[in-house]
This record gives structure tokens, sequence and C-alpha cells, in this order.
């Protein structure tokens, strides 16, 4: 069984900082990755997807990075703004296990003006 | 951009009535999906559809709920006979590509309250 886990849970930082968020799954074989944002209350908004096959994808401010063997995927996120305050979720599609994906808590993150 | 729209953003019911959860993919996709997320706790899988009929079931996709794509653009959830421990927030996401390999798009998602 997959088992998705982010670290740390909640992270408070000030505005301008550069900041990594961490994402680790126990079964290596899969399909691909991605990384989500969920506002309050909100739906989730896709930020990132890396395919098994990859070892980072950007997009403006943010590098996701994989490292399938380790278990182990990183958010990078530059320059951090008061509007990057939000909930940011990692998820895995398992080679095994069709589409679906497989959810990781969280990593709450507040940035500070 | 194409979204994912979803419709009621909150329904409230009372235990034991039956519920229509509905959703609009985007437009080209061929994949989708039901998750839904109780408070405080972690995105789960439903249900994934894909060439009118179910692809993939997890354990909580029992006999109270059901799925269908009434026509070309709508996606719905069905539950019966609802319960306290449904409610939650549920989502419809989508995806397009091969197999579905694309991101999936999810929708601001529907908050479920049963009463």
């Amino acid at each position: 069984k997959q088992e998705v886990t982010q670290i740390p849970a909640a992270l408070s930082v000030p505005e301008g900082e550069n900041l990594v968020l961490n994402c680790s799954f126990t079964d290596s074989a899969i399909y691909n990755l991605q990384w989500f944002r969920q506002d309050p209350g909100k739906g989730l908004t896709s930020l990132l997807l890396i395919q098994s096959s990859q070892r980072e994808q950007t997009s403006g401010r943010l590098n996701a990075s994989l490292d399938k063997s380790s278990g182990r995927s990183t958010l990078y996120i530059a320059a951090s703004q008061p509007g990057d305050s939000a909930t940011y979720l990692c998820a895995v599609r398992r080679v095994t296990s069709g589409s679906r994906l497989t959810f990781g808590e969280g990593t709450q993150l507040t940035v500070n003006p | 951009e194409p979204e994912v729209t979803q419709t009621p953003s909150h329904q409230v019911t009372q235990m034991g009535q039956e519920v229509i959860l509905r959703c609009v993919p985007i437009s080209n996709h061929l994949y989708f999906y039901w998750y839904r997320q109780i408070l405080g706790q972690k995105v789960e899988f439903l249900v994934s559809f894909y060439n009118n009929e179910i692809s993939e079931k997890s354990e909580i996709f029992d006999d109270q709920f059901s799925v269908e794509r009434p026509d070309g653009s709508n996606f719905t959830l069905k539950i019966r006979s609802t319960k306290l421990e449904d409610s939650a927030m549920y989502f419809c996401a989508s995806s397009g590509g091969e197999w579905g390999n694309q991101p999936q798009h999810f929708g601001d998602g529907t908050r479920l309250s049963i009463l």
C-alpha cells in the first residue's frame, strides 16, 4: 500500500525567503507525482506534474524535483510572497493502481509580509 | 483556461436521503474522478471513470455510491441513503492525454453536510 508523507505539517516564513517542502512515498513504483495548492475551503489547483522518467519540473518560481529511488520529491518556492500562503499537497499515481492519486496530508504554508 | 465546475457548492441533506453531486469536466478530457476530503483529513480517492464505465474504485465506494455520465458534458456522483459520516468535501477531477497521464484538474468541490 502506498503511503505519502509531507514534512513539515506547517511552515511560517517571512516574505522573500526561499523554501522547500518535502514529500516522501513508500512505493517507488510510481507513474507520476503531482503537486497541488489548496486555499481554505477551495479546490485543488494543479501546480506541477513530474512523470517518473523526469527529475524535475519548473513553473515560474516553483521547481519540483523527483528522486524515485529514494521515494522523495521536493517543491522549491523561490522568493516567497504572502499570496503563496496555502496548503500544498503532493499526490502520487502508482504503476499498479490505475489512475488514482494517493495524497499526502499537506504542508500549510504561511508567508508573512 | 478551461476548468472543472461543480454544483452545488454546498448541499445540506437529512440523513437517509439521496444526494446527487454534479460536475462538468474539462471538455476534451476523457478520464473522470471523484475524491472526497473529510474535514482535517487527507484527500481520498473514490472512483475513476473512462469510456462510460468505472475503471477503478476504492474500498470507500460501496453500493451506496454510483456514478453516471448522463450526457456529453455532465458527470454525477449519487449517494443513496446518506449517513452522518458521508459529510465531507467532494471533489470532481478530470484529465486528458493517453491513459490519463496528464495532470488531474480539480473543481472547487461540493461541501456535503448530513444532518
